[in-house]
């Protein structure tokens, strides 16, 4: 089966500027979950979907993020305006039986904010 | 509230020695710990996990780790390291959250590097 996918995999903005992140998950997998990794620190939850509705946003840090899930399948991650704190590492993970089954982790989106 | 630390940032091992690396966490009911590895432009993979049972947990790539109730740690074990183990490792808690979903609490993470 097809893994967790992630695009772009790095992208370098502008303060200012506005980026969406996509993540597809594993097909069938009804939770999704976004972390991030800002550099030299941990990786942090941001929110959880179960298919299109969010049932935990309780780590997006402002709002200036807004992340969307469309039909419960592909998921975006929309930060506007950019500011230079927000670069780092955006994971997407997704499961289908909750974390005890097991998270699948994509590969990241490298943000940069210059 | 949940935490995980993880106290060496960075660790050099030869290949072929031994591999500990260290993970204490904070959370005040049963937790569920698991070990994950991000290799270079991958995704973290899950090494192993521990939810109840038998403290002593085995993973893949030789990895075992072992739960130590009474010194809060989840320290990840390998006998022999062997250079492609070179990434970074990260140990995490579970917790359950509103709604009953649940989230991982990460440590910082332990970069290894492998010298031949």
């Amino acid at each position: 089966e097809a893994g967790v996918t992630q695009f772009p995999s790095h992208s370098v903005i502008e303060k200012g500027q506005t980026v969406t992140l996509r993540c597809d998950p594993i097909s069938g997998h009804d939770n999704l979950y976004w972390y991030r990794r800002v550099m030299g620190k941990e990786i942090k939850f941001l929110l959880h979907f179960v298919k299109e509705s969010k049932q935990d946003e309780s780590g997006m840090p402002n709002n200036r993020f807004l992340a969307e899930r469309t039909g419960g399948t592909y998921s975006t991650l929309k930060v506007q305006p950019a500011e230079l704190e927000d670069s780092g590492v955006y994971f997407c993970a997704s499961s289908q039986g909750g974390l005890l089954g097991g998270y699948t982790f994509g590969s990241g989106t490298r943000l940069t904010v210059v | 509230a949940q935490s995980v630390t993880q106290p060496d940032i960075h660790i050099t091992v030869s290949e072929g020695a031994s591999l500990e690396l260290r993970c204490n966490y904070s959370y005040g009911a049963t937790p569920y710990l698991f070990w994950y590895v991000q290799s270079p432009g991958q995704g973290l993979q899950l090494l192993l996990k521990y939810f109840s049972g038998d403290t002593l947990v085995q993973g893949i790539k030789g990895f075992e780790a072992e739960f130590k109730r009474s010194q809060s740690s989840f320290n990840l074990r390998k006998p022999s390291v062997h250079w492609s183990d070179a990434a970074e490792y990260f140990c995490a808690v579970a917790t359950r959250v509103t709604g009953g979903g649940n989230k991982l609490t990460f440590g910082t993470g332990t970069q290894l590097k492998v010298e031949l």
